[in-house]
């Protein structure tokens, strides 16, 4: 079985500060980790993703993540963020089962 | 299209009626799942396609809904006699390969039973 927490549900920035929004998972086997954007009234758009190799992974829009083994995370950053990145962000987990599996989200307002 | 396609974008019905969403996927995906999205509940997977067999369908509530796939291509999403707890946005995804590595979801179809 897998499983995704992310702690926070809202996260308030100011607009060009930086932002880290957490994600944690649980699996028993190797995983696949995914951010996952949605924009209001909009469908789910794939930020970045870890398969395999560097635990660094860069992805659109300036974002990043890291993908730490031992603490089992996937915290998604970006050093200075835009009034238009405010949207809900969802991290997923995939592997050991075809399908994704996908925290709760945090909506991210970036403030003027 | 470029990217997965979903019909109707907006449905209100009846409680009791019958509904069917339609996901058109990404040419040449094999793989095609079916989420849903509701408040307070995240994303719930719900059906996943390999071609037009579904060897994942755990994540169906209830024997009121079911999907089918034809052509390795179209998805129909059915619910029957809805409820007004089946009100939520129905997300499509497909993806090239079979481990789903990289999900394309489209841009969801919005469901208000009442």
């Amino acid at each position: 079985a897998q499983s995704v927490t992310q702690l926070d549900s809202q996260v308030p920035v100011f607009e060009e500060a930086p932002v880290e929004l957490r994600c944690n998972y649980s699996s028993s086997v190797s995983v696949y980790l995914f951010w996952y954007v949605q924009y209001p009234n909009q469908g789910l758009q794939l930020l970045l993703k870890y398969l395999s190799g560097s635990t660094l992974v860069k992805g659109i829009n300036g974002f990043e993540a890291e993908f730490n083994k031992s603490q089992t995370s996937f915290h998604l950053r970006k050093p200075s963020v835009h009034i238009s990145d405010t949207a809900e962000y969802f991290c997923a987990v995939g592997g050991s089962a075809r399908q994704l599996t996908f925290g709760s989200g945090t909506q991210l307002t970036v403030l003027p | 299209g470029a990217g997965v396609s979903q019909s109707p974008s907006n449905k209100v019905t009846e409680k009791g009626k019958d509904v069917e969403l339609r996901c058109d996927p990404i040419s040449g995906h094999t793989a095609l799942y079916w989420y849903r999205q509701s408040l307070g509940q995240g994303l719930e997977f719900l059906i996943y396609f390999q071609g037009n067999s579904a060897p994942d369908k755990s994540g169906l509530p209830s024997d009121r809904f079911s999907a089918e796939r034809t052509g390795g291509s179209v998805s129909t999403l059915t619910i029957q006699r809805t409820q007004q707890e089946d009100s939520a946005v129905y997300l499509c995804a497909s993806s090239p390969d079979r481990r789903g590595n990289t999900i394309y979801f489209g841009e969801g179809s919005w469901l208000t039973v009442v």
